[in-house]
């Protein structure tokens, strides 16, 4: 089966910038996540879809992150405006369901550096 | 509130060596433990669950509830070994430590 796919792999941006992540989850994966991995330390959850509905967002910076996923399949995350402390890699990962919590399929991430 | 802590940073050993990185966790509820494994260039990959209590690749891991710890172990260390590990806990979420790269020497 095709991994998780996200796009894009690298992005570069000036602070206050806008920038956005895109993610497709594994088919048939209800559950979709977003982490946040700054150099040195493990991923972060951001925030938890169930379909198109939102689970946990309760680590997600909501005056500057938004993510969607309107049809419950794919997935965007948008940061609006960028600062310098954004600069990590966003992993995007996916379940079958939300009971295999545990059992996460990840994708390649994308490279955020902010300038 | 729940908490993973992976002690070591980098571990070096050689070829053939024992190995056992180190994890240690803070929950108050019953706990359900991870290692996940990324080698380079490739993705963050599930590693061991411990409720499952299996051997993969050889490596192993005991939950310690009176420790709090679920370190994982491998006997006979292998070059392929090498890549960062990272101890994963569910509580309300899946918290990661900040992980341990392993290298094995030749």
């Amino acid at each position: 089966e095709a991994g998780v796919a996200q796009s894009p792999r690298y992005k570069i941006i000036e602070k206050r910038q806008s920038v956005a992540f895109w993610c497709n989850p594994i088919s048939g994966h209800a559950t979709l996540y977003w982490y946040q991995q700054i150099l040195g330390q493990g991923p972060k959850l951001l925030i938890q879809f169930q379909n198109n509905g939102v689970v946990d967002d309760s680590q997600l910076p909501k005056d500057r992150f938004s993510a969607e996923r309107l049809k419950g399949v794919d997935s965007t995350l948008k940061i609006q405006p960028a600062k310098l402390e954004d600069s990590a890699v966003y992993l995007c990962a996916s379940t079958i369901h939300w009971q295999s919590l545990g059992e996460q399929y990840f994708g390649p991430g994308t490279r955020l550096t902010v300038t | 509130a729940q908490r993973v802590t992976q002690p070591e940073k980098l571990l070096s050993v050689f070829k053939g060596a024992p190995v056992e990185l180190k994890c240690n966790y803070s929950y108050s509820g019953s706990p359900e433990l991870f290692w996940y494994v990324q080698y380079s260039r490739q993705r963050l990959q599930l590693l061991l669950r411990h409720i499952s209590r299996e051997s993969i690749k050889g490596f192993t891991a005991d939950l310690n509830k009176g420790e709090t710890s679920f370190h994982l172990k491998k006997p006979f260390a292998q070059e392929e070994d090498s890549a960062m590990y990272y101890c994963a806990l569910i509580g309300s979420r899946l918290t990661f430590g900040e992980g341990t790269q392993l290298t094995v020497n030749p």
